[in-house]
């Protein structure tokens, strides 16, 4: 099983809500990553777990905050979001953080619109 | 990582070959250039890697320059389906993938 998924396929939430988005693999991957894709741009790099601890935080806005509860999960909880943070939220893991060779493998990702 | 320059958009027929070149002219001797393509709607998936000799596997092969200041990834015939965005990545210790501009690909049937 190589398929990283993620819930939920769609959010749409308020300026004062909050609301968490879900990650899961099942490879063993010990690596596990957040990334922001806004329209027609690149992914960008958010977080990086490794062996469930935070590794790095791209100097992320607290208003997002993960959370790698094991080893095959991984969650980032959403409070007080702008509606400039409406975004394409993608999931990935690796076998390992370190190795040049590693390929990471992406979920579908979370379609996020913030009103 | 090294920083890419790849060309922002490439058009192709069906079934002819498409050659997706990447410029990484600040390579380091150690880093790997990793390919991932995108498809409408979709993550980011793993295309191929090397080092410093040519790959192939089942999606595509990759060319690395001699120099190693650039790479060109090889779609030896375009379906439909990979009508996509080509990242090519520089990637250095720590696993951390840096995406640039990417090319977006466009097959013509």
């Amino acid at each position: 099983d190589t398929e990283v998924t993620q819930t939920p396929k769609h959010l749409v939430m308020g300026m004062t809500n909050k609301k968490s988005l879900k990650c899961e693999q099942h490879m063993g991957h010990r690596a596990m990553y957040w990334y922001k894709q806004k329209a027609k741009k690149p992914p960008e790099l958010m977080f990086v777990y490794s062996y469930e601890k935070l590794s790095i935080n791209e100097s992320v806005p607290s208003r997002f905050s993960p959370e790698c509860p094991n080893s095959s999960l991984l969650n980032l909880h959403l409070h007080a979001l702008q509606p400039e943070d409406s975004a394409l939220y993608l999931c990935a893991s690796s076998q390992t953080l370190a190795a040049r060779t590693d390929t990471q493998y992406f979920g579908p990702g979370t379609r996020l619109t913030v009103l | 990582d090294a920083k890419t320059t790849q060309p922002n958009s490439m058009e192709s027929n069906e079934e002819e070959p498409v050659h997706l070149p990447c410029n990484h002219s600040t390579i380091s001797g150690t880093d790997y250039i990793h390919w991932y393509r995108q498809l409408p709607s979709q993550g980011p998936e793993y295309v191929i890697h090397g080092l410093t000799s040519n790959v192939n596997n089942r999606m595509a092969s990759l060319a690395i320059a001699e120099d190693r200041k650039s790479s060109t990834l090889i779609l030896h015939r375009a379906t439909l389906r990979d009508a996509a965005v080509y990242y090519c990545i520089s990637k250095a210790a720590g696993n951390k993938l840096t995406f640039g501009g990417g090319t977006r690909v466009l097959v013509k049937p």
